[in-house]
């Protein structure tokens, strides 16, 4: 399995404030994403970096901000939270010359109140 | 632009039974075509892929033929098992990122 973990796993919070979720791979990868995922949706990409600090928009990227200051660490960040922003969050990398094939971590469940 | 459209799920199916789940696309150009498996509780993880026309992947069982002249890539298995119960997602790429359908969650009853 990629290394890849994200955290926390878990998180409730309250509108309005904000979140950040973090995203680690010990692949060395240069691509990395972040999706979320909803009922009837499926997978909507967020944000995606293709290397250190070098980072674009995706699908719905509206509320959202990213950091990525090291190869390693992806950061994805809900500066206030919504209700609309509950959802399962996914992390992905890819490899240079491989991005057709994505590795995905475990999801982060975040609900907001 | 480019989109990718899955049947509606749930499907539910006795062991043993065939399954096909269909997946067309809409995309410029060639994409390569992908299904993805989600298992409860888990990521997305890499099913099977094929990188042009009349490609075939194949994976666990399971198999999906890249039909250009139907925009069509449908997952295919013979005799599914209970433990093939999960939500599959059909796919393509278009530059440094890959496009998902909404999901298919598949059932396999004992």
């Amino acid at each position: 399995d990629a290394g890849i973990t994200q955290s926390p796993r878990h998180k409730v919070t309250e509108t309005g404030t904000p979140v950040t979720l973090r995203c680690h791979q010990t692949e060395n990868h240069r691509y990395m994403y972040w999706y979320r995922q909803d009922p009837g949706h499926g997978l909507r990409l967020i944000h995606y970096s293709y290397g250190v600090k070098d980072t674009d928009k995706g699908e719905v990227s509206d509320g959202y901000s990213v950091s990525r200051s090291k190869t390693e660490d992806f950061l994805l960040t809900l500066e206030s939270a919504t209700s609309s922003q509950t959802s399962v969050y996914f992390c992905a990398i890819s490899e240079e010359g491989k991005i057709d094939t994505q590795y995905f971590g475990p999801g982060t469940r975040l609900t907001v109140l | 632009g480019d989109s990718v459209t899955q049947m509606e799920g749930p499907v539910t199916l006795s062991e043993e039974a065939f399954l096909t789940i269909n997946c067309t696309y809409t995309a410029t150009g060639y994409p390569s075509l992908f299904w993805y498996v989600q298992y409860p509780g888990e990521g997305l993880q890499l099913l099977l892929k094929a990188t042009k026309a009349d490609d075939k992947g194949s994976n666990k069982g399971f198999e999906a033929t890249y039909r250009k002249e139907t925009t069509s890539f449908h997952l295919e298995k013979g005799s599914v098992q209970v433990s093939d119960s999960a939500v599959y997602f059909c796919a393509l790429d278009r530059d440094d990122k890959i496009i998902f359908g909404k999901g298919t969650r598949l059932h396999i009853l004992p």
